[in-house]
């Protein structure tokens, strides 16, 4: 059972459009990650979250924002969506941090026009 | 930096035959080393992980993964494949302390079965 939800699944939207991708988890972690993942390509870390208020950004250079205001909920915003922006973006979360492994949720597929 | 190495993009395998799927992993202390599946739309399962003790590590579905140190390798085995796990499959490494809090990722084997 997903004890980590992704909300859209499947998302098409036009250039400039401000999105919000939602991840919502019921399993108490503290740490959260945000992945995307490219067609054939490995995943790469956008952004991780500690805790409440606590963000930082990942190895891969993103556009997008995160917040993590509740413990449960770490969604990621895009100001103003791009064709480059087109990707898959996985969620997860973990109780010992990310060297000991993750839960994912199903993943966003995002297709900007 | 760690790095990840998945040499095979497709392998192809029939059902019921043997598989193995390859992972190469560059970093100087002892890793702690991942398999995941991932179906078609879907997100990451884990299968099976291998943080420290015996080197041959049982996972969920009937795979394995042995841990060679001197050949840096972490590769997947299963001894009779089913239809179910076409899938792509991915190796990763995650490390304590320092940087981003991450794990890295392989590019993935897409694994097709045959009839």
């Amino acid at each position: 059972e997903a004890d980590i939800y992704q909300t859209p699944r499947y998302l098409v939207i036009g250039t400039g459009k401000k999105i919000t991708l939602e991840c919502s988890q019921t399993m108490g972690h503290d740490k959260m990650y945000w992945y995307q993942q490219d067609p054939g390509m490995e995943l790469h870390l956008i952004h991780y979250s500690y805790g409440v208020n606590s963000t930082e950004k990942g190895d891969l250079s993103s556009e997008s924002t995160v917040s993590r205001i509740r413990t449960e909920h770490f969604p990621l915003t895009l100001e103003s969506a791009r064709p480059s922006h087109t990707s898959q973006y996985l969620c997860a979360s973990s109780d010992r941090g990310g060297p000991y492994g993750y839960t994912f949720g199903s993943g966003t597929r995002l297709t900007v026009v | 930096a760690q790095s990840v190495t998945q040499p095979d993009i497709h392998i192809t395998v029939s059902e019921g035959a043997s598989l193995e799927l390859r992972c190469n992993y560059s970093y100087g202390a002892t890793p702690y080393l991942f398999w995941y599946v991932q179906s078609p739309g879907q997100g990451l399962q884990l299968l099976l992980k291998y943080f420290s003790g015996d080197t041959l590590v049982q996972g969920i579905k009937g795979f394995e993964a042995e841990f060679k140190r001197s050949q840096s390798s972490f590769n997947l085995r299963k001894p009779s494949v089913h239809w179910s796990d076409a899938a792509e499959y991915f190796c990763a490494v995650g490390y304590s302390g320092g940087g981003a809090d991450g794990l890295t990722f392989g590019k993935g084997t897409h694994l097709i079965i045959q009839p």
